[in-house]
């Protein structure tokens, strides 16, 4: 069964750092693209990050650049999000996700969710 | 960013009914287009992608058709588990999602 299970979120002041995991198993991970995508409470999904099957070549959404990184250890099989100079609009329910083929940048399936607040 | 609207945001139906859901581009995508599922609590399940090709285990009710820039989901007989919330996503370019259409029960 293919299962991703995200964890490292958690209550986190203004301008602090947290380093979410994502464990896959149950498939071959380093042949699949990975993306991170959030959810605000009460709001809809926003993707966010992308790397590829390698880890060459990340992708940001505008909202996250230069504060997100995203990386991977194909051999842990774990898909990582590094989240520095945190803000109260970071609020969210964060979830890895497969891509679904081949960098097509679809989802499937999707992780639980790592819910990660920024507050003082 | 490709920008995507989806109508309506909130539709009331009864088990059996006939639903469809819109989701417009702001510039064609062709048919690089998924709808996923979505519950409360729970993450989203894809249904549907490349426009049309439905994910495996999905329902035969639930189908998707368009192509750039006009995309539909249709459940031909509403369950009592498709009481959701749906979100449209383009991967044309970076991914963009709808704002979500959550189907309440009527």
């Amino acid at each position: 069964e293919v299962q991703l299970v995200e964890s490292g979120g958690g209550l986190v002041q203004p301008g602090g750092s947290l380093r979410l995991s994502c464990a896959a198993s149950g498939f071959t991970f380093s042949r699949y693209w990975m993306h991170w995508v959030r959810q605000a409470p009460g709001k809809g999904l926003v993707w966010i990050s992308r790397i590829n099957s390698d880890g060459i070549s990340p992708a940001y959404a505008d909202s996250v650049k230069g504060r997100f990184t995203v990386s991977r250890d194909n051999a842990k099989n774990t898909l990582y999000l590094q989240m520095n100079s945190l803000r109260a609009d970071d609020t969210a329910v964060y979830y890895c996700a497969r891509d679904g083929y081949g960098g097509a940048n679809w989802f499937d399936p999707w992780g639980q969710g790592t819910l990660v607040t920024v507050s003082s | 960013d490709i920008q995507m609207t989806q109508s309506p945001s909130t539709l009331s139906a009864s088990v059996g009914d006939r639903v469809t859901i819109t989701c417009r581009a702001s510039q064609s995508i062709r048919t690089w287009l998924a709808w996923y599922q979505q519950t409360p609590g729970k993450a989203p399940k894809v249904l549907i992608y490349d426009a049309s090709s439905l994910d495996t285990g999905v329902p035969s009710r639930f189908s998707g058709s368009g192509s750039g820039t006009e995309f539909t989901l249709t459940i031909s007989s509403l369950q009592p588990d498709d009481f959701a919330t749906y979100y449209c996503q383009q991967y044309n370019s970076y991914p963009t999602f709808g704002q979500g259409t959550k189907v309440e029960i009527k």
